[in-house]
């Protein structure tokens, strides 16, 4: 079974400032996408950025880039010039198969990220 | 694109009565859909994940008779919980995606609070 573990529980930064947030994996498979997500005060979960696993450039969505080390099976977030509406709570995600050919998510502890003016 | 609705976004109801909750996919069809469950301040726990036109799979530990799921139509889900009572109470996910493959990601409503009063 694939698990998911985010390591630091919480974590602050300051505004304009870069933070990385970190996210291993386990699994048996060779061809997988991972993806982190977003989680505001407002509760609603946003996809942040995924990265294929076959591929071997990291992920790039504006600000936020993924360092991902397949060997390692390590797939870290970083937020460049962080805002104040970074805030939230950070998911990393692996699907895991679900039966019927459909795959669903599975989610990480998560990361409390606040942003300090 | 990619939308998914969830009502109510807020519900408080008495112990013993049953609430619905609607997910629906509001510009592309979903042939299954994933119930979380998110208690505060932790991750998002899979409940069930609903299949059009056949009978949900819920995962170990989940109640099916508690947790009713109705997937009727391509662009709606159902979840009732019966017979309500105050440990019941969460924040409720629905979550659906627009491809069936582990490279497409998960589009979520905004969620459902409930209360058990």
């Amino acid at each position: 079974a694939q698990t998911v573990t985010q390591s630091q529980p919480e974590m602050s930064v300051q505004e304009a400032e870069t933070v990385t947030l970190s996210c291993t994996y386990d699994t048996s498979e060779s061809n997988y996408y991972l993806f982190w997500y977003k989680q505001p005060p407002s509760r609603q979960m946003i996809l942040v950025i995924r990265q294929e696993a076959y591929k071997q450039q990291n992920a790039t969505e504006n600000r936020f880039s993924v360092n991902f080390q397949k060997a390692a099976k390590s797939f870290s977030l970083k937020i460049s010039d962080s805002q104040l509406g970074d805030t939230a709570m950070y998911f990393c995600a692996f699907p895991a198969y679900s039966g019927a050919g459909s795959y669903q998510l599975t989610f990480g502890k998560g990361t409390k990220l606040s942003v300090i003016p | 694109g990619a939308v998914v609705s969830q009502h109510p976004s807020r519900v408080i109801c008495k112990s013993g009565t049953s609430v619905k909750i609607e997910c629906r996919s509001l510009d592309f069809q979903a042939t299954t859909m994933f119930w979380y469950r998110q208690f505060p301040k932790q991750s998002l726990m899979l409940m069930a994940t609903s299949n059009e036109g056949s009978k949900a799979t819920y995962e170990q530990g989940v109640e099916k008779d508690k947790f009713l799921i109705n997937h009727a139509s391509l662009t709606l889900s159902t979840l009732t919980v019966t017979s309500a009572h105050p440990e019941d109470s969460s924040f409720y996910i629905c979550s659906a995606r627009t491809g069936q493959g582990y490279n497409s990601p998960l589009h979520f409503g905004n969620g459902t609070r409930l209360t058990v009063t």
